[in-house]
């Protein structure tokens, strides 16, 4: 069964240091991944995707992550975290025709000043 | 702008008194989902439809019910709510033919007196 592991439910990071989110995935087809972000009492905005092609992503708010298929992994980073950073993220799988999104447990970034 | 959007963003009702929460979309997506995310804790899926097309989670309590009469709109009925189904209950959109991005709104808060 696919699944999504994301390593730490909570990450401090101080302002400006750079930010590193894990998330490793399990799947026997090639999936497509995603990072969401979630600001309290708000609903789930995509931060990026990878689908095909270039397996470094750029997404919103200066955030990137790096898809390596030799490591099932697909982890975010930002070289400098901004208080506005703070929320929850979520690393997410699907595939190919499907119409579910298995989500990660989420990881709670928070910003120290 | 195209979206997701729920009524209302906090709705307060009694143990056991029926609820209604509803989801609408401009984005003219074929699949709605229903998740219910409770605190520090992924979404999680209680059904989705495609179309009209409904598609039950296995877990998802019998006390959950949704209609869907038209492409735009989605509706959450809560039976009998109890205790346990105070959450966020959020709703989401994609397009089939895509790669599986969900478009969410913004969800609704819910609290069981």
């Amino acid at each position: 069964a696919q699944s999504v592991t994301q390593l730490g439910s909570h990450v401090s990071v101080s302002e400006g240091a750079l930010v590193l989110l894990r998330c490793n995935y399990s799947s026997s087809v090639p999936p497509y991944l995603f990072w969401y972000v979630q600001y309290p009492n708000q609903g789930l905005q995509l931060l990026l995707k990878y689908t095909t092609g270039a397996t470094l992503v750029k997404g919103i708010n200066g955030f990137e992550a790096e898809f390596k298929k030799s490591e099932t992994s697909f982890h975010l980073t930002k070289p400098s975290a901004h208080m506005s950073d703070a929320a929850e993220y979520f690393c997410a799988v699907s595939y190919t025709g499907g119409f579910k999104t298995i989500f990660g447990a989420g990881t709670r970034l928070f910003v120290k000043a | 702008d195209a979206m997701v959007i729920q009524n209302p963003r906090y709705q307060v009702t009694q143990f056991g008194k029926p609820v209604t929460l509803s989801c609408s979309q401009t984005l003219n997506h074929n699949v709605m989902y229903w998740y219910q995310q409770k605190s520090s804790q992924a979404p999680k899926l209680l059904f989705h439809y495609y179309d009209k097309d409904f598609n039950n989670e296995a877990d998802t309590p019998d006390n959950f019910q949704s209609r869907r009469p038209n492409t735009s709109f989605c509706f959450l009925d809560i039976r009998s709510p109890g205790l346990g189904d105070a959450a966020m209950y959020l709703c989401a959109t994609s397009n089939p033919r895509g790669e599986g991005t969900q478009y969410f709104g913004p969800g609704t808060r819910l609290l069981v007196l």
